[in-house]
């Protein structure tokens, strides 16, 4: 069935470094993938989503990475600031499908 | 605030009791959806609407679950007989349906608990 996993539960960096968050699909069907960043008590907050056909994109401060060839999706975060502490989680949508399946999400801390 | 509002935000109520959730998606967004997410997990699937019409409903939307979107605006989700396991962030998120503008932004969440 369709899943969608996040390797590391939680991740400690430093402000200013740079922070990566993996993410590990098991649907090839997937076209469509999104990141979300969750602080306490609030809903999913859109980052940045890529198609099944790039490779990568970038926003601000924020790349996404796709491997189609090993099902694995990643995030990069440069110069990590407080501001970006959270739940990370990613998110797939299969080509015939609305609904979109989550990971359980990585709690990234950036410590000052 | 143009987002994804949802009320209440929070909602207590006895085992049993019936509840009823609002959402009021982006006002140019077609498409609806409700997810559940309980602490530490990803959001799950529920349900969506495109416009009136209700296109797709998950395993988990069990028979005291309802959602409507009368209008094809804002949308309610009903819990009939509440349970202790009904307890949740309730979230709703919405977006256009067709690519490339397809991202769904989500709302706040209302989150239940059931004594």
């Amino acid at each position: 069935g369709e899943s969608v996993g996040l390797h590391l539960p939680t991740l400690s960096v430093q402000e200013g470094d740079n922070s990566i968050i993996n993410c590990a699909y098991s649907n090839s069907a997937s076209d469509y993938f999104i990141w979300y960043k969750q602080e306490s008590g609030k809903g999913p907050q859109f980052i940045i989503d890529i198609r099944s056909n790039m490779d990568k994109r970038q926003g601000q401060r924020v790349t996404v990475l796709l491997n189609k060839t090993v099902k694995h999706l990643s995030l990069q975060i440069a110069a990590t600031q407080p501001g970006d502490s959270a739940v990370y989680f990613c998110a797939e949508k299969g080509a015939s499908g609305s609904r979109l399946t989550f990971g359980e999400g990585t709690q990234l801390t950036v410590n000052p | 605030d143009t987002g994804v509002s949802q009320n209440p935000r929070h909602k207590i109520t006895k085992r049993g009791q019936n509840v009823t959730f609002r959402c009021d998606p982006i006002s140019e967004h077609n498409r609806l959806y409700w997810y559940r997410q309980t602490l530490g997990q990803g959001p799950e699937f529920l349900t969506y609407f495109q416009n009136e019409a209700q296109l797709e409903k998950s395993r988990l939307l069990s028979d005291r679950f309802s959602a409507e979107r009368p209008k094809g605006s804002f949308s309610t989700l009903e819990i009939q007989r509440t349970e202790q396991g009904d307890s949740a962030m309730y979230l709703c998120a919405s977006s256009l349906a067709l690519p490339p503008k397809n991202e769904q932004f989500f709302g706040p969440g209302t989150r239940l608990t059931v004594l």
